[in-house]
């Protein structure tokens, strides 16, 4: 049992380029998450998924995209990378909202992404 | 106002020392609450879920005040393995910023 997997952990970008975040998961939970987290600003949600076929937006949702084609599977997309999103990035995922475990999230190790 | 706010932090303290976190939320209509732990350049994990009676666990204990909402976290008898960044989150998936800990030989 893997629990939720992120490649790559580390990734040097240009201005500009593009690149897929990947994250998956083997526990079969519907919930899955993206968070980026930068130094004194804790954890800020961009985007989420309740089920496959389903996304929504988190808090800061703009300049990335996201798709749920599985429930295993739960990529990040950065269209035209900017300096900005220099940060480490999370993937999470967890049980239904109306499920007794509702409230753990299991976390990938981490996405280290450096935009120059 | 943000959503969820907790102590800014660090909090240097001695070994043995007892030391409590506070955490305070926006939303009267939050359900949910935990804390999570955070060690450095690791991933966030859960440390205890914080019911409305208050829950022990070991040397970490909870504490839910819905009048002011706020949570809270105590250890006691800090350990230099207690050392993290303390997260508040509350329902659905809201993150504070969390308070950095470290405990000192």
């Amino acid at each position: 049992n893997a629990g939720v997997t992120q490649t790559p952990k580390f990734q040097v970008l240009k201005t500009g380029q593009s690149m897929t975040l990947q994250c998956a998961q083997d526990m079969n939970h519907e919930y899955m998450s993206w968070y980026r987290q930068d130094p004194g600003m804790g954890l800020r949600l961009i985007h989420y998924s309740v089920g496959a076929g389903i996304t929504d937006q988190g808090e800061v949702p703009n300049g990335y995209n996201v798709s749920r084609s599985t429930t295993e599977d739960f990529p990040l997309r950065l269209l035209s990378a900017a300096p900005s999103q220099t940060s480490v990035y999370f993937c999470a995922s967890s049980y239904p909202r109306d499920s007794p475990n509702t409230g753990e999230l299991f976390f990938g190790e981490g996405s280290r992404l450096t935009v120059l | 106002r943000k959503e969820v706010e907790q102590d800014p932090g660090p909090f240097n303290v001695p070994e043995g020392a007892t030391v409590a976190f506070n955490c305070t939320y926006s939303n009267s209509a939050s359900q949910s609450f935990f804390w999570y732990r955070q060690d450095c350049r690791k991933e966030p994990k859960l440390l205890m879920s914080v019911y409305s009676s208050g829950n022990e666990d070991g040397r970490f204990t909870a504490q839910l005040n819905r009048a002011s909402q706020y949570i809270s976290l105590l250890i006691r008898d800090s350990k230099l393995s207690d050392s993290a960044t303390y997260l508040c989150v509350v329902t659905n998936f809201v993150f504070g910023p969390g308070t950095r800990l470290s405990v000192l030989p």
